[in-house]
């Protein structure tokens, strides 16, 4: 069981927009703005898309933008794109000193 | 650019051993922290260690401590993490990865397979 729990699967047509939850608790998400989001397609690496809860990258579209409320972080993805078909992941540092992934969602363009 | 090429995958018996290492490049390695970061097939990721830039903090799992150990040589600029006693359980690609600060990952390598079977 993770430690992050985000949904299994979301889809979303072109152009649309979606949001991805990333629900923790006060010793991780809701406490620390060390969030991060990453996009991973199969048999790739991952790559960072969003860290810090909100910021993005050099390179990375400004399509994605990430934000927090409560335990709860949420990446948001607008004018959805066939190529955004990928597994998306959250992460954040707990006060225990580690890591601490979701699930993954999956991400599936209609 | 950055790069990290992982090295050292492999099949091992379970109760076997394996050394797994971390070419880094592009970056003044030395400076940063760095992190082990592996997925089972078809699962999702899990965060395995952490080490400072110096070396001298390190983080664990709490299923991968006392059997795994991360290190670095950072005149090699090379990451390492022996893993010993391994378990069916520990079969997955094994990611390095590069951080910002101790906890924010900004590159990752590309994995290398881990496959413990008798």
């Amino acid at each position: 069981q993770s430690a992050l729990t985000q949904p299994a699967s979301v889809s979303g047509s072109p152009g649309q927009s979606i949001t991805i939850s990333c629900s923790g608790t006060t010793s991780d998400v809701g406490y620390y703005n060390y969030v991060s989001w990453y996009q991973q397609y199969p048999g790739k690496a991952p790559k960072v898309m969003i860290y810090d809860v909100s910021d993005r990258p050099s390179g990375v579209s400004n399509r994605f933008s990430g934000s927090k409320s409560g335990n709860t972080a949420s990446l948001t993805i607008s004018g959805l794109q066939a190529e955004d078909e990928a597994d998306y992941y959250c992460s954040s540092y707990t006060s225990n000193n580690t890591l601490a992934f979701g699930g993954g969602t999956k991400l599936t363009v209609l | 650019e950055v790069q990290l090429m992982e090295s050292g995958g492999g099949l091992v018996q379970p109760g076997g051993s394996l050394r797994l290492s971390c070419a880094a490049s592009g970056f003044t390695f030395s400076s940063y922290a760095m992190t082990w970061v592996r997925q089972a097939p078809g699962k999702g990721l899990e965060w395995v260690s952490t080490i400072s830039d110096g070396g001298g903090r390190t983080y664990y799992a709490d299923s991968m401590k006392g059997r795994f150990t991360i290190s670095r040589d950072n005149s090699k600029n090379t990451l390492y993490l022996q893993m010993n006693s391994l378990r069916a359980e520990d079969t997955a690609v094994y990611f390095c990865a590069k951080l910002r600060g101790l906890w924010r990952i900004d590159y990752w390598g590309r994995g290398t397979l881990i496959t413990v079977s008798s």
